[in-house]
C-alpha cells in the first residue's frame, strides 16, 4: 500500500527566512496531497492542497509543489513567522475506488520558527 | 459554517474500563465521517469511516467500535480499554461522497490517558 515519507522530523529556521519541508510516496496512482499543521497539543487543520493535475499551488506564503515523475512533494513557507511553529502533516490519498478518505500521513515535521 | 465538535476533551480511564467518545457535526447534511488516532508524538492512523446512518467501515483493528447512530453523529467506544489506546482521538468530516481525494476537517480532539 501506499507509504508517505516526511524526511525531515524537525527543522528550525529563523523568523522571516523561508522553510521547506519534503515529503515522499510510492503509489503513483495517488492523485491527492493535503498538508494539515497541528500547534502543540491541538488538533490537525487543514492549510493547503494540491491534486495531480497541477503541478504547483500557491496561497499567500504558502506553495505546494508536486513532482509526480520522482513521487514526491513539498510545502514551502515564505517569510516565517513564529506562529508557523507546528508540526506539519503531509498526505496522500490513494485513487477513487479504493477505502474512502484513505489519506496516508507521513510522520510529521516539527517546524520552529526562531525569533 | 459547519461546526464538529468533540466530547470528552480529555479522559483519564483505568485499564479494563468501558469508553465511549463522541463526535457531533452541525450544519452539515450526510457528511463522510472517520475517525483517527495519535498516539503521543506519533503519526495519525485512521481507524474507521462511515459514508451514511448505521454504516461503519473498519480500517484497522484496535480493539475498538464505532457506530453512526444519527446523521450528525459518530462514537467510537470499547468495553475494555488497554493501555495501548492511550492517545489523542480526533474525528474527522469530509464533504463529497465516493471520492477519495476530498479534505478532511478535523474536530478538536477527545485526549485519552489509560493507566
Amino acid at each position: 500500500g501506499e507509504k508517505v515519507e516526511q524526511h525531515e522530523s524537525t527543522l528550525s529556521v529563523r523568523e522571516g527566512d523561508s522553510a521547506v519541508i519534503n515529503c515522499t510516496y510510492t503509489d503513483t496512482a495517488s492523485s491527492y496531497f493535503p498538508w494539515y499543521k497541528q500547534e502543540a497539543g491541538k488538533s490537525l487543520h487543514f492549510v493547503i492542497d494540491i491534486r495531480s493535475n497541477v503541478d504547483r499551488k500557491q496561497s499567500q506564503r504558502l506553495t505546494v509543489l508536486l513532482d509526480k515523475k520522482a513521487k514526491r512533494f513539498s510545502l514551502h513557507i515564505t517569510a516565517t513567522q513564529p506562529e508557523d511553529s507546528a508540526i506539519y502533516f503531509c498526505a496522500a490519498s490513494p485513487p477513487r475506488g479504493s477505502a474512502l478518505g484513505r489519506l496516508h500521513f507521513g510522520a510529521g515535521t516539527q517546524l520552529i520558527v526562531i525569533p | 459554517a459547519q461546526t464538529i465538535h468533540q466530547w470528552p476533551v480529555a479522559e483519564i480511564k483505568a485499564v479494563g474500563s468501558p469508553l465511549s467518545l463522541g463526535c457531533t457535526i452541525k450544519g452539515k447534511s450526510s457528511p463522510n465521517l472517520y475517525w483517527y488516532w495519535q498516539a503521543t508524538g506519533g503519526t495519525l492512523q485512521q481507524l474507521f469511516y462511515s459514508i451514511t446512518v448505521g454504516q461503519v467501515e473498519s480500517v484497522v483493528q484496535l480493539n475498538l467500535s464505532a457506530s453512526r447512530p444519527k446523521d450528525d453523529q459518530f462514537i467510537l467506544s470499547t468495553e475494555k480499554l488497554l493501555l495501548s489506546h492511550s492517545g489523542f482521538y480526533l474525528c474527522a468530516w469530509s464533504l463529497t461522497r465516493g471520492f477519495s481525494g476530498n479534505t478532511l476537517y478535523f474536530g478538536e480532539g477527545s485526549r485519552l490517558i489509560v493507566v
